[in-house]
C-alpha cells in the first residue's frame, strides 16, 4: 500500500530532550515536506527536500533539523525542544512533476506535546 | 510570499444542501496550483480538490466543485447534496515550486 508514515504517533517530552520524528515514504516519490499544524494558523511548512541531500526552509525553520540522506525518509530533529513547538505535525511527500506543484500525500500526524 | 485567507472561521449546513467555503490568495507567481484538503476529526489530511493555475475551467469531483477566478485570486469550493460525513475542517491551498502555503481553515458541521 502507497503511503506515508511517520513515527512516533504520539510524543510527550521535557523542554531540552533532543528528540527526532521519523517519516518514511514508498512511493519513490522526489519531494518531501514537514509542517506544523496550530489552532487557528491552519499549517505552516517547516522544512521541504526536491531530492537527496537538498533541503531547503520553509516559513517557521527556526528549533528544526531535517536531513534527507535516503529518498524514502526524512526525519524532523528538535535539538532542544522548547515548548512552544508542542503541535500537531504532518509529514508529507509528492512526485516532482517538473516543477513540484504536485499533489502532497501526507502522513496520519504526530502530535507533539513539550512540558 | 504567497498568503491564502479563509475568512469563514466556521460554517454549518443542512444534510442534502449546498454550501460554499471561501478563499481567497495572493502571490506574484504565474505557475501554481490550488487545492482543498480536507481533515476530518481523525486528522488525517485528504485532497478533495486539485486546480492548476493555467486552466480556465473550474475542477469537480463528484458533489465538490471550485470556483477559481483568477484575476480576483479566489477559489471557492462549492459542497453540493452535503452529507454528514462531510463534516471536517477543511483548507485551501497553494503551492508554487515546492512551497505549500495553507489557509487557517473552516470548520464544516453537516446538521441531519
Amino acid at each position: 500500500e502507497a503511503q506515508v508514515t511517520q513515527n512516533p504517533r504520539y510524543l510527550i517530552t521535557v523542554t531540552g530532550k533532543k528528540l527526532t520524528v521519523t517519516c518514511s515514504q514508498n512511493m519513490n516519490h522526489e519531494y518531501m515536506s514537514w509542517y506544523r499544524q496550530d489552532p487557528g494558523l491552519g499549517l505552516r511548512q517547516i522544512y521541504y527536500s526536491m531530492n537527496v541531500e537538498v533541503t531547503d526552509k520553509g516559513d517557521v525553520p527556526e528549533g528544526y533539523k531535517v536531513s534527507r540522506k535516503e529518498k524514502r525518509n526524512f526525519p524532523l530533529i528538535l535539538e532542544s525542544p522548547s515548548p512552544n513547538q508542542t503541535s500537531l505535525y504532518f509529514c508529507a511527500s509528492s512526485p516532482s512533476g517538473g516543477d513540484y506543484t504536485d499533489t502532497q500525500y501526507f502522513g496520519p500526524g504526530t502530535r507533539l506535546t513539550v512540558l | 510570499a504567497q498568503t491564502v485567507t479563509q475568512s469563514q472561521p466556521e460554517m454549518s449546513v443542512q444534510e442534502a444542501e449546498t454550501v460554499t467555503l471561501s478563499c481567497t490568495y495572493d502571490t506574484s507567481e504565474n505557475n501554481y496550483y490550488l487545492f482543498w484538503y480536507k481533515q476530518p476529526p481523525s486528522r488525517q489530511m485528504i485532497l478533495v480538490i486539485r486546480q492548476e493555475a493555467y486552466k480556465q475551467q473550474n475542477a469537480t469531483e463528484n458533489r465538490f466543485s471550485v470556483n477559481f477566478q483568477k484575476a480576483a485570486k479566489s477559489f471557492s469550493l462549492k459542497i453540493s447534496d452535503s452529507q454528514l460525513g462531510d463534516t471536517a475542517m477543511y483548507f485551501c491551498a497553494f503551492i508554487s515550486y515546492g512551497k505549500l502555503t495553507f489557509g487557517q481553515g473552516t470548520i464544516l458541521t453537516v446538521h441531519p
